[in-house]
């Protein structure tokens, strides 16, 4: 058990609508990370936050948004979901940025039907 | 751009035999982080090893241990008396020790273990 948390396991829903994936990280750490796992593209980097503020993006569409909270949870906001969007989305969290190992949830796994 | 690549899609080996993973990487940053994650088929990513590039000594972790060639930017895996637990999608990771820190996966490698 890494300590990072994810919720929910899994989610189906239809196309067009709107989802939100929670993440808790592990106790103490201020970054948080969201990869997308898919067959196709494999594992990507999608986002980080540092104690709050958008640190660095990778290939995340206009469609998919993301905040950490106060508290530091982080939350990934994905709309007008498309097939395509069917993947593994992890969360991963590291106690401050640039030096320090990422630990990684155990996913949620999205279907879009 | 940095890229990670896994030449092994899939390999087996016997029950308590020994494998090596391959892995190369191209970067032209001098310091940056080298990881192997696995990934059993719960879907977990698990941290297996972690290597500095600074650092001339090859990581170990009990059975797993890494051959850190830097200047042919080469990052292998090699598993000793491997056990059924072992089979899992294995993946090498690189990160730049910059402050952009996402890690860059490769595709992968599923590794098999023959009872």
């Amino acid at each position: 058990d890494s300590g990072v948390t994810q919720t929910p396991k899994h989610l189906i829903t239809a196309t067009g609508q709107r989802v939100t994936l929670r993440c808790s990280p592990r106790s103490g750490d201020l970054s948080v990370y969201w990869y997308q796992q898919s067959l196709d593209q494999g594992l990507q980097f999608l986002i980080q936050y540092y104690n709050g503020e958008e640190r660095a993006k990778g290939n995340i569409l206009e469609r998919f948004s993301a905040q950490q909270f106060p508290d530091l949870h982080s939350e990934l906001n994905l709309s007008s979901l498309e097939l395509g969007d069917s993947a593994l989305y992890f969360c991963a969290s590291s106690t401050r940025t640039g030096h320090e190992t990422q630990y990684f949830g155990p996913g949620t796994r999205l279907l879009v039907l | 751009a940095q890229t990670v690549t896994q030449s092994q899609p899939e390999m087996s080996v016997q029950e308590a035999e020994t494998v090596t993973l391959s892995c190369t990487y191209d970067t032209s940053e001098s310091d940056y982080y080298l990881f192997w994650y696995k990934q059993p088929p719960s879907r977990q990513m698990i941290l297996v090893i972690r290597q500095e590039a600074y650092k001339q000594q090859n990581a170990t972790e009990n059975r797993f241990s890494v051959n850190f060639q830097k200047a042919a930017k080469s990052f292998s895996l090699k598993i000793s008396d491997s056990q059924l637990g072992d089979a899992a999608m294995y993946f090498c990771a690189y990160r730049s020790a910059s402050r952009d820190d996402k890690i860059i996966f490769g595709k992968g490698t599923r590794l098999h273990i023959l009872p």
